[in-house]
Formats: structure tokens, sequence, C-alpha cells
């Protein structure tokens, strides 16, 4: 089976501060999910990549997959208080076509203003 | 507005009973999905369907039983057999359970056993 190793586990910057999560996967991902979660609630789309060397950005937040498709990195530019929270990737599953998705164990952020 | 609805948001469990956690969506999506999430491990899929009448098991489905009768609902029942059911539970849906689709996250249920 897939698995999915996030790093670092948990990371404290000064608000202002550049921060990069990576997600590393020991098989090709064939779709790369980010999500954002605030402590006790649910899960928040942030962004999808799929083809190898694709990049995308929304607001303050970038997200990677690398050519080989093997790792993504999530970037924050100028972090605030607001991008406090877990960060998790998720990937499809590779061995058949359903949407199932293997999550990584989740990057705890702390902003301090 | 469109979404994912769990209830209860909070739910006390006695031991050796079953309790059946809830999740309505409105977004006409095919599949959904239960997840339990533990500290420091992230998301782990208890069960999915990617049709009506139709659902699979996932990693952990141990102690889990779920249904799929209608469309917008997938309720998730956790039984007495299973051994450490005190998480947050998440459920989630996606347009179609094939290929590769954004799932939408419910706020999730924290069910604690007593």
């Amino acid at each position: 089976s897939q698995e999915l190793e996030q790093s670092p586990q948990s990371l404290i910057v000064q608000e202002g501060k550049n921060l990069t999560i990576n997600c590393t996967s020991s098989k090709t991902l064939y779709g790369l999910y980010w999500y954002k979660q605030k402590y006790g609630e649910g899960l928040i789309f942030l962004m999808m990549l799929q083809k190898g060397g694709e990049e995308k950005s929304h607001e303050k937040i970038t997200a990677k997959l690398d050519e080989k498709k093997q790792q993504s990195s999530l970037h924050i530019t100028a972090s605030q208080p607001s991008h406090a929270g877990i960060y998790l990737c998720g990937a499809d599953s590779l061995s058949t076509s359903y949407g199932k998705l293997t999550f990584g164990q989740g990057t705890i952020l702390t902003v301090h203003p | 507005d469109g979404g994912i609805t769990q209830s209860p948001k909070y739910l006390f469990r006695k031991e050796g009973q079953n309790v059946t956690l809830s999740c309505e969506q409105n977004l006409n999506h095919d599949a959904m999905y239960w997840y339990r999430q533990d500290p420091g491990q992230g998301l782990r899929l208890i069960y999915y369907s990617q049709i009506v009448n139709d659902f699979q098991k996932g990693d952990i489905a141990e102690g889990y039983s779920v249904s799929r009768e209608k469309k917008e609902s997938f309720p998730l029942t956790v039984t007495s057999a299973q051994k450490n059911p005190t998480a947050f539970y998440l459920c989630a849906s996606s347009i179609s359970g094939q290929g590769s689709h954004e799932q939408f996250f419910g706020p999730g249920t924290r069910l604690t056993v007593l």
C-alpha cells in the first residue's frame, strides 16, 4: 500500500516568515491533495496536483509536485496567524481507479503574532 | 447551501453499546467515505461507497458497519466489537469514486467511550 510521509511533524514560526511542508510518497503519485484542518473541525480543500512539475497557487500558498511525482511541497509566504492549523496531504490509490485517498500524518503549524 | 453535515458533533457512549453517526450530503455526489482520525496518525479509511446500495471496506473496517440506501446518506455504526472507538470521525463525499476528484469533508463527530 502507498504510504505518505509528511515533514516536519510540527512547525512553529513567527508571523511574516516563509515556511515549507513536504509530503513524500514511496510510490508515484497520481493525484495529490492538500487540505487544511482547524483542530476539531473538518478538512478544507486547498489544492490538487496531478502532473509532474505542476505548481498551483492560492493567495499566499503555493503547492508543487516534483517531476518524478513522488514528492510535493506546500509553501506559505509571509505567514499569518490565520494560516495556523493542521496541513494534510492525501493521494489517490495507485492500484485501482477509485478515489480512495491515503493521507499523511499531518503537519501542525503554529504562527506566533 | 450545498455541503456535508454530520451529527452529532459530540457523542458519548458507554462500553458495550452500539452507536450510529449520521452523514448527509446535498451535493449530488455519488461517492461517500468514512475516516477515523487519531492524534498523530492522520486519517484512516473505514468504509467507502462509490454508488447507492454498494460499499466497500477500507483499511480499518473491523468493528464498524455502514449502509448506503440513499444517495444523500451514509450512516456509520460503531459496534461494541470496536475495541478502541474513541476518536474523531470524518465523513466525506466526492462527485465520483472513479478517477481523481476532490473530496469534500463534513465537520466531524467526536466519539468518546466512557
